[in-house]
């Protein structure tokens, strides 16, 4: 285990259904990342967050809605999705975002959109 | 853009034999590069990383250079087992909070 936990799992939703992805960390780490892996692109940087805020949207379509309450805990709102969206979707955290640092990635969840 | 490249997207060696793998990477101003590797139905979990300011970084078998003028970095593993096959993926921080990856190299050892 990395301290990196995220449920659930695995996740299958319909293109008209809200779900949400949740991520936690208990490292006492500053930042967190929302990655999607794919065929199409193996780890895609999707946000960060830095102190609980956000750092970094890297143009992603306004049907995924981050969310990071405290530097613990992070959140990826999902809704409208579209099936090219199935993706394993990953967190990950590092100490800090300043001079480049480890990033320790959770187990992932599998999301498939139907 | 902020882009990294890596090559091969396949590799097969020779168990015994050493693996090399290579990145590019456009910024400049790029300090700090990892390599990851993922194991089937697993997360990435960082094997190696080197800061640009230095050229060459050792860990038993595993090795990473970095060349700052050409703006690439490679990872080589030497005397290769069954259990190095995996995906790596290199990494590269574009202003520091973009940690933005490569399209990742499938290794496979043959027995």
């Amino acid at each position: 285990e990395t301290g990196v936990t995220q449920t659930p799992r695995h996740l299958v939703m319909g293109m008209t259904n809200k779900k949400s992805l949740k991520c936690e960390q208990h490292l006492g780490h500053n930042a967190m990342y929302w990655y999607k892996q794919s065929a199409k692109k193996p780890l895609e940087l999707m946000f960060v967050y830095s102190l609980e805020e956000r750092v970094e949207n890297n143009s992603v379509p306004s049907r995924f809605s981050p969310e990071c309450p405290n530097s613990s805990h992070l959140f990826l709102h999902l809704h409208t999705l579209q099936p090219e969206d199935s993706a394993l979707y990953l967190c990950a955290s590092s100490q800090d975002t300043r001079t480049g640092a480890e990033a320790f990635f959770g187990q992932g969840t599998r999301l498939t959109v139907v | 853009g902020e882009n990294v490249e890596q090559h091969p997207s396949t590799l097969s060696v020779q168990e015994g034999d050493s693996a090399v793998i290579k990145c590019t990477y456009s910024d400049s101003a790029s300090n700090y590069f990892p390599w990851y590797k993922q194991e089937l139905g697993k997360r990435p979990q960082l094997i190696i990383d080197i800061r640009s300011n230095v050229g060459e970084k050792k860990d038993q078998r595993i090795a990473v250079t970095l060349n700052k003028t050409a703006k690439h970095f490679s990872l080589h593993i030497t005397e290769t087992q069954p259990e190095d096959s995996a995906v790596y993926f290199c990494g590269a921080n574009f202003g520091n909070e973009k940690l933005t990856f490569g399209t990742g190299t499938r290794l496979t050892i043959i027995p």
